[in-house]
């Protein structure tokens, strides 16, 4: 199975402040389509995931453009360049390239 | 509106099984794979398998391969996720999801329960 790290697993932000999660993988997940398999989810306290980014770098659909992906092979960044107090959850990295589909550990966004 | 509606909490003991429920609407079921995911207390989610709503063709992770059956019932518009020989460690809270390029929408979760 192709395992997931992030880091930090703790990210203390003051609002308005930018914060970078990191996310690495076993494997590549450089498809020889050219997309990177690899997404961000934010989970609030007490609800279900949503999707920020797929596929490396695409912002998802409502998502503010303060939130962006980077990355490929087997290095990513999540990255937001100025965190709002709504921002607070767990982020997740997920690979898709190959099943079983792998989650990071999670990473804990709280305001300073 | 997209929405996946899943079935309620549930309290099962070591052994039994339990059966979760997830009811698309907001658009066309057959089009877009089902997901499942679960997460148990404090740790991180873990992708449980997945059902192609077309064809009705499930794939599992090899984790719960011999004591799990994804299914769907198209003219419902509803899948399932039925784990077996339940165990302590199942103690979850189970999602359903929608994949499009990614999982695009979420159910509210089903918190499962197992416990003598």
């Amino acid at each position: 199975d192709i395992v997931m790290t992030q880091s930090p697993l703790s990210l203390p932000v003051t609002p308005g402040e930018p914060a970078s999660i990191s996310c690495k993988s076993s494997q590549s997940l450089l498809h020889s389509n050219g997309y990177n398999y690899l997404d961000w989810y934010l989970q609030r306290p007490g609800q279900s995931p949503q999707l920020l980014i797929y596929l490396g770098s695409n912002r998802a659909s409502g998502v503010p453009d303060r939130f962006s992906g980077s990355g490929s092979g087997t290095d990513f960044t999540l990255k937001i360049s100025r965190v709002e107090t709504e921002d607070v959850g767990v982020y997740y990295c997920i690979q898709t390239l190959q099943i079983p589909y792998t989650f990071g550990q999670g990473t804990k966004l709280e305001i300073k | 509106q997209v929405q996946l509606v899943q079935s309620g909490a549930e309290m099962k003991k070591p052994g039994a099984s339990v059966k979760v429920s997830c009811k698309a609407s907001g658009y066309t079921f057959t089009n877009y794979a089902i997901h499942w995911v679960r997460q148990a207390p404090g740790q991180r989610l873990e992708w449980v398998g997945w059902i192609n709503t077309d064809n009705g063709a499930p794939k599992y992770s090899q984790k719960f391969q011999d004591r799990v059956t994804i299914t769907t019932d198209a003219s419902a518009s509803t899948a399932y996720m039925e784990l077996n020989s339940l165990k302590s460690e199942d103690t979850a809270a189970y999602y359903c999801a929608r994949r499009s390029s990614a999982f695009d929408f979420w159910g509210q979760g089903t918190l499962v329960t197992v416990s003598s």
